[in-house]
């Protein structure tokens, strides 16, 4: 089974702060790499696709990139909106998800 | 509208059993593979089952043999009977489409969630 192992657990920054967050698989998984945001209370949303597509309506300053191994996620200007649990995901496996918080 | 609400979860015992249910709309269950992912109290997200169009299902091994996914096409639900819970099944469980496109399985849309949690 592919492992896939995200960093930081867990992260604090400030409103318009960029933030990055890292999944790495524990194999070549070309660009199969989805990305979801989980607010407190709710059930986990889809965000990114193929490591680098928005959905539809997701905001513009969400991005994603990586290929192969290694992936990131990124948030260009931290809003209070997106505090929330970050996940990546890979076939059935879930990162281990990172809590974003507000400094 | 697409929507996905679950049902049936509650407090059981260890051994004990119980059946949740995702009612559809928008979108017909027998035309798409439908999971339950599953997330315990302040952990992280568990894939649990999936049940593909033609029917064929597959488990996650924490759960194998004693949980079984069903659906109703005529009433576009999809199951989960959960027998021999044991504690470590305490979770949230989410009904989700789970999409396949060119290779790559995504989980959208999710259900609210139901709550399962076995105790004595």
């Amino acid at each position: 089974d592919i492992q896939m192992t995200q960093s930081p657990s867990s992260l604090s920054a400030s409103v318009g702060d960029r933030v990055t967050i890292t999944c790495q698989a524990s194999q070549d998984i070309s660009n199969f790499l989805n990305w979801y945001q989980q607010k407190p209370g709710k059930a986990p949303k889809l965000l990114i696709y193929d490591a680098s597509h928005l959905e539809t309506g997701v905001p513009s300053r969400f991005s994603g990139s990586g290929s192969g191994t290694d992936f990131s996620f990124s948030i260009s200007s931290l809003q209070p909106e997106d505090i929330a649990t970050y996940y990546c995901q890979q076939d059935t496996t879930f990162g281990g998800g990172t809590k974003v918080e507000i400094k | 509208e697409v929507q996905l609400v679950e049902s049936g979860g509650g407090l059981v015992q260890p051994g004990g059993s119980l059946r949740l249910s995702c009612a559809v709309s928008g979108f017909s269950v027998s035309a798409n593979y439908m999971s339950w992912v599953r997330q315990a109290p302040g952990k992280g997200l568990e894939w649990v089952s999936v049940i593909y169009t033609g029917g064929t299902t597959f488990y996650a091994d924490s759960v194998k043999g004693r949980f079984t996914i069903s659906r109703d096409n005529s009433k576009n639900t999809v199951f989960l009977q959960m027998d021999s819970l044991r504690v470590a099944d305490t979770a949230v469980y989410y009904c989700v489409r789970e999409r396949t496109v060119r290779g790559d399985i995504r989980f959208d849309p999710w259900g609210q969630g139901t709550l399962v949690t076995v105790s004595s």
